[in-house]
């Protein structure tokens, strides 16, 4: 079945502890992107891929690091979480930018 | 930066009737795409319906239309013959087709209720 996964799926953390989402699909996307999604804000692109070892920034990359190595991984990482840093995080992926983006199920972080 | 505007926070409509989902956009660029995109209670992301810029004709999915005004900058979504399945946040979605710009924008959504 092609889809996009991430994990955890839920995580409660404390500010400053380390963390990584992951986020992997299996349709051969060249395409890889975070979202973070707060009420009232819609979803915010935080990094994006176009391919593997090149990313770029999206509109709030503040405080997060992402790597591509392969082409089907995307993991976001947060060095040091903090309290405005709790939302709901969505990978997604595409065959290219300009094609319609499979969204993974969501990552409710918090981080307290 | 393009800014994508959705001005209803929260609409509902009778079931079977006809609702329409309005969405702005702001960009300087000629050619790009927009995306209308569901997110039922389950949170899952679903793409709707997608249109090119550079096409005049609207496009339609079944019961889901867009009326693209480009000129105006304007991208509504209108659903017919509502379903309770219809019941969702709506996001409206715009992405530049320049090859050197690849971030998309999302617009804050709208709330659609289906009363039966």
């Amino acid at each position: 079945e092609a889809q996009v996964t991430q994990n955890p799926r839920y995580l409660i953390t404390v500010t400053g502890k380390k963390l990584t989402v992951t986020c992997s699909q299996n349709m051969n996307h060249e395409y890889m992107s975070w979202y973070r999604q707060d009420p009232g804000l819609g979803l915010r692109q935080i990094y994006y891929s176009m391919n593997v070892e090149v990313t770029d920034k999206g509109d709030v990359p503040e405080g997060y690091k992402v790597s591509r190595k392969e082409k089907r991984n995307f993991p976001l990482i947060l060095e040091s979480p903090s309290p405005n840093q709790t939302s709901l995080y969505f990978c997604a992926s595409a065959f290219d930018g300009s094609y319609e983006q499979y969204f993974g199920p969501g990552t409710r972080l918090t981080v307290t | 930066a393009q800014t994508v505007t959705q001005s209803q926070p929260e609409m509902s409509v009778q079931e079977a009737e006809t609702v329409t989902l309005s969405c702005t956009y702001d960009t300087s660029e000629s050619d790009y795409y927009l995306f209308w995109y569901k997110q039922p209670p389950s949170r899952q992301m679903i793409l709707v319906i997608r249109q090119e810029a550079y096409k005049q004709q609207n496009a339609t999915e079944n019961r889901f239309s867009v009326n693209f005004q480009k000129a105006a900058k304007s991208f509504s979504l209108k659903i017919s013959d509502s379903q309770l399945g219809d019941a969702a946040m709506y996001f409206c979605a715009y992405r530049s087709a320049m090859l050197n710009n690849n971030d998309m924008r999302f617009g804050a959504g709208t709330r659609l209720t289906v009363k039966p």
